[in-house]
Formats: C-alpha cells, structure tokens, sequence
C-alpha cells in the first residue's frame, strides 16, 4: 500500500540555521501531501499541503514542494526559531473508507530540537 | 475554530481492566479517527468512522473496539487492557469529502499507563 518515509531524528540546530526534514513516498495515485507539526503536550495541526505536482505548500516561514519525479515532499525553512522545536509529520491521502474518504497515511515524525 | 476534545489528559489503568476513551468534535464532522502514537512508530491507525454506526479497522485494531452512537463522539475502547496499550491516543475529526485535500483536527491526546 502507499507509504511515507520520513528522516530520522532528532535533528538539532543552532538558532538561524536552515532546515531540511526530507519526506518521500509511495503511492499507487495521486495523493495529496501534508506536512503536520506537534508541538509539546498538544496534538498534531496542519503545517502546509500541497495536492497535486509542483505545488508549493507553505506557512510560516516553512515550504514544502510536491515533486512527482522524485516522490518527495520535503520540509524548509530558511532560520528556523527556538519555538520551532516540535515534532513534524510528513503525510498523504488516500482513499481507504467504503464512502470514498481520503485518509491521511503518517510517516514516523521527525523530532526538530533548536537551540538558541 | 473545529474543537477537538478528548476526555481525559492522563489516564492510568490496570491490566485486565476495561477502558474507555473518549472524543467529541464540535463541527459536525462526519469522520473521526483514534490514532496511537509511539516513539519511532510514528501515528498509526485503529479505527476510523465515517458515519454514526459506520466503522472500519486501520491498521492496528486487534485488542480494541471502537462505538460511534452519536455524530459528535467517538470512542476508543480496551476490553480487556495490557500493558502493551500503554500510548499516547490521539482523536481527530475530518469533514468527509470526495477529495484528497481534506486536514484532519486533532485532539490533544490522552496518555494511558497500563499497569
């Protein structure tokens, strides 16, 4: 079935340094792709999508760009914060319900630790 | 904004015991999900439902059970728990639509200690 690959972490950076968290997948369609990020104590809230090729998600200072070729959806983000630190989730849809919804796969996460 | 409430933060249990877990949205969302959430496991799917009294199993429902008697709540139960169910539970809600760009809501999780 279809699959999400997330790097590992945790990644730690200094304050002001440039972030790449890599995402790639498999899917039999189309799917659209998100990028979801869980703060401490919290759960999970949507960080950017993007649903179809060559698409650019983006949101708060974080890009993400749905590249076919390559099956890949990876996170940037140009200086990243103190208050970025947070886990992020790479994810697609896919149709899996009787009733035609499209639920969301979830890669492992990839812990994101910045430090000032 | 779509409030995702779960009932309970922390939850501590004893084995053989049975649990039950608890979500409600407020937006009239037509799918819910029960998710766990394990170190280097990442989400993964119990049970989802996408209608009252409609369920189907994910990718990990042995050992649970799920109930969706009214639109708003969804519950996550443990007939009989184990320790192997000790995890973060996490509940969301989607608006059921016929297109793959649809976020889902999140609540923000119930830890359960099975003892």
């Amino acid at each position: 079935g279809d699959s999400v690959t997330q790097m590992e972490g945790p990644v730690t950076l200094s304050e002001e340094a440039f972030l790449t968290i890599n995402c790639t997948y498999t899917a039999t369609g189309y799917p659209s792709l998100f990028w979801y990020v869980q703060y401490p104590g919290e759960g999970l809230q949507l960080l950017l999508k993007a649903t179809k090729a060559d698409d650019k998600g983006s949101n708060k200072g974080f890009e993400a760009t749905y590249r076919k070729e390559t099956t890949s959806f990876h996170l940037e983000k140009g200086s990243v914060q103190v208050s970025d630190s947070a886990v992020y989730f790479c994810a697609l849809s896919e149709s899996r319900a009787s009733g035609g919804s499209y639920i969301p796969t979830f890669g492992r996460g990839t812990s994101l630790i910045v430090h000032p | 904004d779509v409030k995702v409430t779960q009932s309970s933060r922390y939850l501590v249990k004893r084995t053989g015991e049975k649990v039950f877990l608890e979500c409600v949205q407020d937006m009239d969302h037509e799918n819910m999900f029960w998710y766990r959430q394990d170190p280097g496991l990442g989400l993964r799917l119990i049970y989802f439902s996408y209608d009252v009294k409609m369920k189907e199993k994910g990718d990990i429902p042995e050992g649970y059970s799920v109930s969706r008697e009214k639109k708003e709540r969804f519950s996550l139960i443990l007939e009989s728990a184990s320790t192997n169910q000790t995890s973060m539970y996490l509940c969301a809600s989607q608006t059921e639509r016929t297109t793959t760009n649809e976020k889902l809501f999140f609540g923000s999780g119930t830890q359960l200690s099975v003892l």
